[in-house]
Protein backbone atom coordinates (compact mmCIF):
# COMPACT_ATOMS: atom_id res chain seq x y z
CA UNK A 1 0.00 0.00 0.00
CA UNK A 2 1.64 3.32 -1.52
CA UNK A 3 1.47 6.07 1.57
CA UNK A 4 1.36 9.49 0.36
CA UNK A 5 3.47 10.52 -2.54
CA UNK A 6 4.50 13.89 -3.15
CA UNK A 7 6.03 15.46 -6.11
CA UNK A 8 8.80 16.72 -7.10
CA UNK A 9 11.31 16.07 -3.94
CA UNK A 10 13.30 19.43 -4.68
CA UNK A 11 12.41 22.41 -6.23
CA UNK A 12 14.14 25.90 -7.33
CA UNK A 13 12.42 28.68 -8.56
CA UNK A 14 13.06 32.46 -9.03
CA UNK A 15 11.06 34.79 -7.34
CA UNK A 16 8.25 36.08 -8.84
CA UNK A 17 7.96 32.48 -10.30
CA UNK A 18 4.77 30.24 -9.70
CA UNK A 19 4.98 26.66 -8.70
CA UNK A 20 2.68 23.77 -8.90
CA UNK A 21 3.20 20.73 -5.48
CA UNK A 22 1.32 17.91 -5.75
CA UNK A 23 0.11 14.86 -3.95
CA UNK A 24 -1.32 11.67 -3.74
CA UNK A 25 -3.37 10.72 -0.62
CA UNK A 26 -2.59 6.97 0.82
CA UNK A 27 -5.26 4.96 -0.46
CA UNK A 28 -8.49 5.15 0.93
CA UNK A 29 -8.40 8.76 2.44
CA UNK A 30 -9.94 11.53 1.37
CA UNK A 31 -8.90 14.67 3.29
CA UNK A 32 -5.87 16.44 2.32
CA UNK A 33 -3.87 18.94 4.35
CA UNK A 34 -1.19 21.03 3.23
CA UNK A 35 1.43 22.43 5.83
CA UNK A 36 4.63 24.90 5.23
CA UNK A 37 7.78 24.17 7.57
CA UNK A 38 10.75 26.83 7.50
CA UNK A 39 13.52 25.66 8.45
CA UNK A 40 14.11 24.62 12.25
CA UNK A 41 10.38 25.47 12.68
CA UNK A 42 7.21 23.31 13.44
CA UNK A 43 4.59 22.85 10.39
CA UNK A 44 2.38 25.98 9.86
CA UNK A 45 -0.97 24.98 8.58
CA UNK A 46 -2.04 26.28 4.92
CA UNK A 47 -5.39 24.50 4.06
CA UNK A 48 -7.45 21.30 4.02
CA UNK A 49 -9.14 20.02 0.92
CA UNK A 50 -12.34 17.57 1.36
CA UNK A 51 -14.74 16.56 -1.24
CA UNK A 52 -12.69 18.93 -3.87
CA UNK A 53 -13.86 21.80 -1.89
CA UNK A 54 -11.14 24.37 0.40
CA UNK A 55 -12.74 23.23 4.18
CA UNK A 56 -10.15 25.41 6.50
CA UNK A 57 -8.11 27.64 5.84
CA UNK A 58 -4.82 29.03 7.56
CA UNK A 59 -3.28 32.77 8.08
CA UNK A 60 -1.66 32.50 4.35
CA UNK A 61 -2.04 34.91 1.76
CA UNK A 62 -3.89 33.97 -1.78
CA UNK A 63 -1.18 33.58 -2.98
CA UNK A 64 -1.33 29.83 -1.87
CA UNK A 65 -4.08 28.14 -3.75
CA UNK A 66 -5.03 24.37 -4.40
CA UNK A 67 -7.29 21.95 -5.23
CA UNK A 68 -8.21 18.90 -5.05
CA UNK A 69 -9.15 16.33 -7.99
CA UNK A 70 -11.87 13.53 -7.73
CA UNK A 71 -9.56 10.97 -6.85
CA UNK A 72 -8.64 12.84 -3.63
CA UNK A 73 -5.08 13.85 -4.95
CA UNK A 74 -4.27 17.72 -4.22
CA UNK A 75 -2.31 20.60 -5.77
CA UNK A 76 -0.82 23.18 -3.89
CA UNK A 77 -0.01 26.45 -6.39
CA UNK A 78 2.16 29.27 -5.02
CA UNK A 79 1.91 32.39 -7.29
CA UNK A 80 4.95 35.52 -7.42
CA UNK A 81 7.16 33.45 -5.12
CA UNK A 82 9.30 35.41 -2.32
CA UNK A 83 12.59 34.53 -0.85
CA UNK A 84 10.29 33.65 2.03
CA UNK A 85 8.39 31.14 0.41
CA UNK A 86 11.53 28.82 0.39
CA UNK A 87 10.32 25.78 2.81
CA UNK A 88 9.59 22.29 3.08
CA UNK A 89 5.76 21.52 2.27
CA UNK A 90 4.31 18.48 3.60
CA UNK A 91 1.08 17.12 2.54
CA UNK A 92 -0.97 15.00 4.72
CA UNK A 93 -3.75 12.72 4.20
CA UNK A 94 -6.54 11.34 6.57
CA UNK A 95 -10.14 9.74 6.05
CA UNK A 96 -13.13 11.85 7.54
CA UNK A 97 -15.24 9.48 9.65
CA UNK A 98 -18.22 11.32 11.58
CA UNK A 99 -16.96 14.70 11.05
CA UNK A 100 -13.63 13.61 13.06
CA UNK A 101 -10.21 12.25 11.20
CA UNK A 102 -8.24 9.76 11.37
CA UNK A 103 -4.80 10.21 12.10
CA UNK A 104 -2.83 12.18 9.72
CA UNK A 105 0.09 10.45 7.29
CA UNK A 106 2.02 12.78 5.96
CA UNK A 107 4.68 12.67 2.99
CA UNK A 108 8.17 13.08 2.65
CA UNK A 109 7.48 16.43 1.35
CA UNK A 110 8.84 19.09 -1.16
CA UNK A 111 11.77 21.32 -0.78
CA UNK A 112 11.07 24.56 -2.31
CA UNK A 113 14.02 27.61 -2.85
CA UNK A 114 13.50 30.53 -3.96
CA UNK A 115 15.89 32.60 -4.56
CA UNK B 1 -6.98 29.93 19.18
CA UNK B 2 -5.27 26.92 20.17
CA UNK B 3 -1.00 26.72 20.88
CA UNK B 4 1.22 24.31 21.82
CA UNK B 5 4.87 25.02 23.30
CA UNK B 6 7.55 22.98 23.52
CA UNK B 7 10.10 24.26 25.65
CA UNK B 8 13.47 22.26 25.45
CA UNK B 9 15.15 22.84 21.72
CA UNK B 10 17.15 20.33 21.81
CA UNK B 11 18.22 17.36 24.19
CA UNK B 12 20.76 14.56 23.92
CA UNK B 13 20.72 11.70 25.97
CA UNK B 14 23.11 8.51 25.72
CA UNK B 15 21.71 5.10 24.29
CA UNK B 16 19.56 2.87 26.53
CA UNK B 17 18.48 5.57 28.88
CA UNK B 18 15.08 7.22 29.30
CA UNK B 19 14.24 10.84 27.69
CA UNK B 20 10.96 12.84 28.34
CA UNK B 21 9.95 15.18 26.33
CA UNK B 22 7.84 18.18 27.14
CA UNK B 23 5.17 19.32 25.97
CA UNK B 24 1.93 22.36 27.05
CA UNK B 25 -0.67 23.44 25.06
CA UNK B 26 -3.63 25.80 25.28
CA UNK B 27 -7.39 25.90 24.49
CA UNK B 28 -10.66 26.39 25.89
CA UNK B 29 -12.11 22.84 24.87
CA UNK B 30 -12.71 20.09 26.49
CA UNK B 31 -12.62 17.45 23.64
CA UNK B 32 -9.91 17.26 21.53
CA UNK B 33 -6.85 15.09 19.97
CA UNK B 34 -2.75 15.01 20.98
CA UNK B 35 0.07 13.46 18.82
CA UNK B 36 3.57 13.14 19.28
CA UNK B 37 5.05 13.25 15.69
CA UNK B 38 9.17 12.07 15.00
CA UNK B 39 10.86 13.79 11.76
CA UNK B 40 14.10 12.01 10.76
CA UNK B 41 16.49 13.55 8.62
CA UNK B 42 13.91 11.85 5.87
CA UNK B 43 11.93 14.81 6.55
CA UNK B 44 8.55 12.03 6.64
CA UNK B 45 6.70 12.62 9.88
CA UNK B 46 5.78 9.65 11.57
CA UNK B 47 3.44 9.73 13.98
CA UNK B 48 4.61 8.13 17.73
CA UNK B 49 1.50 8.12 20.08
CA UNK B 50 -1.64 9.50 19.93
CA UNK B 51 -4.03 10.44 23.14
CA UNK B 52 -7.57 11.22 23.42
CA UNK B 53 -8.53 14.10 25.22
CA UNK B 54 -11.50 11.81 27.09
CA UNK B 55 -9.37 9.35 27.96
CA UNK B 56 -7.60 9.48 31.27
CA UNK B 57 -5.37 6.72 30.61
CA UNK B 58 -2.09 7.86 29.43
CA UNK B 59 -1.09 6.20 25.75
CA UNK B 60 1.82 3.40 25.31
CA UNK B 61 2.93 2.26 21.98
CA UNK B 62 6.32 0.03 22.84
CA UNK B 63 8.53 1.76 24.67
CA UNK B 64 7.21 5.02 23.93
CA UNK B 65 4.47 6.38 26.63
CA UNK B 66 2.85 9.79 27.43
CA UNK B 67 2.04 11.69 30.94
CA UNK B 68 -1.12 13.45 30.26
CA UNK B 69 -2.24 16.16 32.60
CA UNK B 70 -5.39 17.51 31.47
CA UNK B 71 -5.85 19.99 34.21
CA UNK B 72 -2.60 20.91 33.39
CA UNK B 73 -2.65 21.11 30.15
CA UNK B 74 0.63 19.38 29.61
CA UNK B 75 1.40 15.99 27.66
CA UNK B 76 5.05 14.72 27.77
CA UNK B 77 6.53 12.06 25.86
CA UNK B 78 8.86 9.10 27.30
CA UNK B 79 10.89 7.52 25.35
CA UNK B 80 12.27 4.18 27.23
CA UNK B 81 15.58 1.96 26.67
CA UNK B 82 16.31 4.79 23.82
CA UNK B 83 18.12 3.74 20.29
CA UNK B 84 19.98 5.11 17.58
CA UNK B 85 17.12 5.28 15.41
CA UNK B 86 15.16 7.89 17.45
CA UNK B 87 17.30 10.04 17.14
CA UNK B 88 14.97 12.97 15.17
CA UNK B 89 13.12 16.23 15.79
CA UNK B 90 10.23 15.99 17.75
CA UNK B 91 6.73 17.06 17.17
CA UNK B 92 3.99 17.60 19.60
CA UNK B 93 0.46 18.44 18.27
CA UNK B 94 -2.70 19.48 18.87
CA UNK B 95 -5.84 18.43 16.76
CA UNK B 96 -9.72 19.51 17.20
CA UNK B 97 -12.23 17.08 15.74
CA UNK B 98 -11.37 16.91 11.83
CA UNK B 99 -9.40 20.32 11.74
CA UNK B 100 -5.60 21.35 11.37
CA UNK B 101 -3.08 20.29 13.12
CA UNK B 102 -1.18 22.95 15.77
CA UNK B 103 1.96 21.60 16.02
CA UNK B 104 4.93 22.88 18.32
CA UNK B 105 8.42 24.41 17.40
CA UNK B 106 9.90 20.92 17.87
CA UNK B 107 12.66 19.61 19.77
CA UNK B 108 15.81 18.09 18.76
CA UNK B 109 16.65 14.65 20.05
CA UNK B 110 20.47 13.36 19.76
CA UNK B 111 21.04 9.77 21.23
CA UNK B 112 24.45 9.10 21.78
CA UNK B 113 26.14 5.95 21.12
Amino acid sequence: DAGVTQSPTHLIKTRGQQVTLRCSPKSGHDTVSWYQQALGQGPQFIFQYYEEEERQRGNFPDRFSGHQFPNYSSELNVNALLLGDSALYLCASSLELREENTEAFFGQGTRLTVV
Amino acid sequence: AQTVTQSQPEMSVQEAETVTLSCTYDTSENNYYLFWYKQPPSRQMILVIRQEAYKQQNATENRFSVNFQKAAKSFSLKISDSQLGDTAMYFCAFRLGAQKLVFGQGTRLTINP
